[in-house]
């Protein structure tokens, strides 16, 4: 069955590391997005690729990386400089000329 | 730039009773209009989306949405509720870039069904 696939479920951080969510697809969609939800907020763009090796800000991108080597794989490393990364963390892809975005089943990201 | 605003953070009804979700929207060229729900601890899932093919849409579970441009609006409704609509629900707007889009979402609305 085609999806998107996001590891691990839960994720638990010391302060001042990095750590990094994988996402993955097999729907053989082009682009790929990385959302913050934070309860009372909705979701917030963090960043998007519309091709392979090429990527754009979103709206709160300060903190996190995130690189596109291959279709299928859009991972996203939040730093040390994300002051408070305790959030959920959905990723979503969308095909050329499709409307509307997929979404993983997230990512929860704890800071300890 | 486009944004969405949902009315109601928080909605409750009986069941059987009629639901009523709303969303208004604005943006600066004619957009795409998407209905999502998600359930504790999961991703989003797809009700229902507007693509300016007909103004009422038809979705999953038995929700509707109609998109009124007079009125901004893009309202989610059920005829009647049923507990497994306990949930919460985002509206969101994008305009198409190159055919891949950035979707702005509303801050969501929590739906409780009252037994």
């Amino acid at each position: 069955d085609g999806g998107i696939t996001q590891s691990p479920k839960y994720l638990f951080r010391k302060e001042g590391q990095n750590v990094t969510l994988s996402c993955e697809q097999n729907l053989n969609h082009d682009a790929m997005y990385w959302y913050r939800q934070d309860p009372g907020q909705g979701l917030r763009l963090i960043y998007y690729s519309q091709i392979v090796n090429d990527f754009q800000k979103g709206d709160i991108a300060e903190g996190y990386s995130v690189s596109r080597e291959k279709k299928e794989s859009f991972p996203l490393t939040v730093t040390s400089a994300q002051k408070n990364p305790t959030a959920f963390y959905l990723c979503a892809s969308s095909r050329t000329g499709g409307v509307g975005a997929f979404f993983g089943q997230g990512t929860r990201l704890t800071v300890v | 730039a486009q944004s969405v605003t949902q009315l109601g953070s928080h909605v409750s009804v009986s069941e059987g009773a009629l639901v009523l979700l709303r969303c208004n929207y604005s943006s600066s060229v004619p957009p795409y209009l998407f209905w999502y729900v998600q359930y504790p601890n999961q991703g989003l899932q797809l009700l229902l989306k507007y693509t300016s093919a007909a103004t009422l849409v038809k979705g999953i579970n038995g929700f509707e949405a109609e998109f009124k441009k007079s009125e901004t609006s893009f309202h989610l409704t059920k005829p009647s509720a049923h507990m497994s609509d306990a949930a919460e629900y985002f509206c969101a707007v994008s305009v198409s870039n190159f055919g891949n889009e950035k979707l702005t979402f509303g801050t969501g609305t929590r739906l409780t069904i009252i037994p």
